[in-house]
């Protein structure tokens, strides 16, 4: 049974790029949420997808966006980067979203 | 607010018992535990709902006080393997997202 997927693994953007990362959902999960986690901090909720649609948002700005796709899987995206965007982001899945959430190893984004 | 966790950091010997607490200032849907080890993603452990106490390992089990909006984690007679930073991730009532705490940096030394 495969686990939650997220790709690229690593990143290197320069200031003012646009980024795309990717998840795949644990099989049998229909619930995505993102994640921020700077260097020596837990996780920041950035926001979560369920039936396509954003569910909830956390504190984060309009450059953050997403989308989930019909076979559950979904994409993050970031416009405009910024050095202060540089960090781990994970996809979390999980069977609805008031279930317990599963991680996928992340993608380490490097703003330059 | 960010939930609190106590200790910051803890060092134990292989075999010892640790404890890690975990505070809220708001009422509280569900309380969930993570280890994160380093360079590897959180591994959830186990959810803890109003109402209710769940045991999600062997020797790692929670609690939930609802009334002081507080969760513990036990850990028995640690090993090696449970080195690693302990976050507790709590849930609002009418809130879906999970709010990650301080975490707890435990390290099990032989």
């Amino acid at each position: 049974d495969a686990g939650v997927t997220q790709s690229p693994t690593h990143l290197i953007k320069t200031r003012g790029q646009q980024v795309t990362l990717r998840c795949s959902p644990k099989s049998g999960h229909d619930t995505v949420s993102w994640y921020q986690q700077a260097l020596g901090q837990g996780p920041q909720f950035i926001f979560q997808y369920y039936e396509e649609e954003e569910r909830q948002r956390g504190n984060f700005p309009d450059r953050f966006s997403g989308h989930q796709f019909p076979n559950y899987s979904s994409e993050l995206n970031v416009n405009a980067l910024l050095l202060g965007d540089s960090a781990l982001y994970l996809c979390a899945s999980s069977r609805g979203p008031d279930y317990e959430q599963y991680f996928g190893p992340g993608t380490r984004l490097t703003v330059t | 607010q960010q939930p609190v966790q106590s200790p910051q950091a803890v060092i134990l010997r292989e075999g010892e018992d640790a404890v890690i607490n975990c505070s809220s200032s708001k009422a509280l849907y569900s309380v969930h535990w993570y280890r994160q080890k380093h360079g590897e993603a959180p591994v959830f452990l186990m959810i803890l709902l109003k109402g209710g106490e769940q045991k999600g390992h062997d020797k790692i089990s929670a609690s939930f006080n609802e009334k002081k909006q507080q969760s513990s984690l036990y850990l028995t007679a640690s090993q090696l393997s449970y080195s690693g930073t302990y976050f507790c991730a709590t849930r609002d009532f009418g809130n879906e997202k999970l709010t990650f705490g301080t975490g707890t940096r435990l390290t099990i030394i032989p």
